[in-house]
């Protein structure tokens, strides 16, 4: 148990769906973040939230789509997705952006 | 430069120290990290140094940090077949942007029995 809850953990969507990723953090942290991990490529941070604002957005295509409603909860909205966005999409947050990152256990996506 | 850089396989076997070694470039970095990956999961901290410390102890786990060359490593004494993981080693570097994290492509450790 990291403190950072994602679900769901496993999703199958079709090019033509609409889904989103969830997250939560138990830590009382105010920085959140979105990174995809894809096989043999290194972690590619995608979003960061800093007091639910995004202070961060790396040349994400518009089909991914964060929200962060509150310093606690952060979404990651799909949209008419591509077979190379198959990937590990893990949640993380810190304190602040000094500060330690805790991951969480991550949503394995597989676009069809 | 923002660069962390880290070998890609190490093998070892079960009960021999292993050694995974990182370099990185900013010489703006406050913490260092090691995380663990196992299959499936998401990176868990396994230990961090702070950048004005040279070693850290802690049980298993000894991190050595060479400021002058940039260089981190994490030694696990009496690998064991649990410790079959990707590490990845992390750098938190200030600059003119403010705090960021980089982190290297990870160290996949085989163990065998």
């Amino acid at each position: 148990e990291t403190g950072v809850t994602q679900t769901p953990r496993h999703l199958v969507m079709g090019m033509t769906n609409k889904k989103s990723l969830k997250c939560e953090q138990h830590l009382g942290h105010n920085a959140m973040y979105w990174y995809k991990q894809s096989a043999k490529k290194p972690l590619e941070l995608m979003f960061v939230y800093s007091l639910e604002e995004r202070v961060e957005n790396n040349s994400v295509p518009s089909r991914f789509s964060p929200e962060c409603p509150n310093s606690s909860h952060l979404f990651l909205h799909l949209h008419t997705l591509q077979p190379e966005d198959s990937a590990l999409y893990l949640c993380a947050s810190s304190q602040d952006r000094r500060n330690t990152i805790y991951f969480g256990e991550g949503s394995w996506l597989t676009v069809v | 430069g923002e660069d962390v850089e880290q070998s890609l396989f190490l093998s070892v076997r079960e009960g021999d120290s292993s050694v995974i070694n990182c370099t990185y470039t900013d010489s703006s970095s406050t913490y260092l990290y090691w995380y663990k990956q196992e299959p499936g999961a998401g990176l868990q901290l396994l230990t961090y140094i702070f950048s004005n410390m040279d070693m850290k102890q802690d049980q298993r786990l000894t991190v050595l940090l060479n400021k002058k060359d940039k260089h981190l490593s994490l030694r696990i004494a009496d690998t064991q077949t649990g410790d079959s993981a990707i590490y990845f080693c992390a750098e938190t570097q200030l600059n003119t942007g403010g705090f960021k994290t980089i982190f290297g492509a990870g160290t996949r450790l085989f163990v065998k029995a």
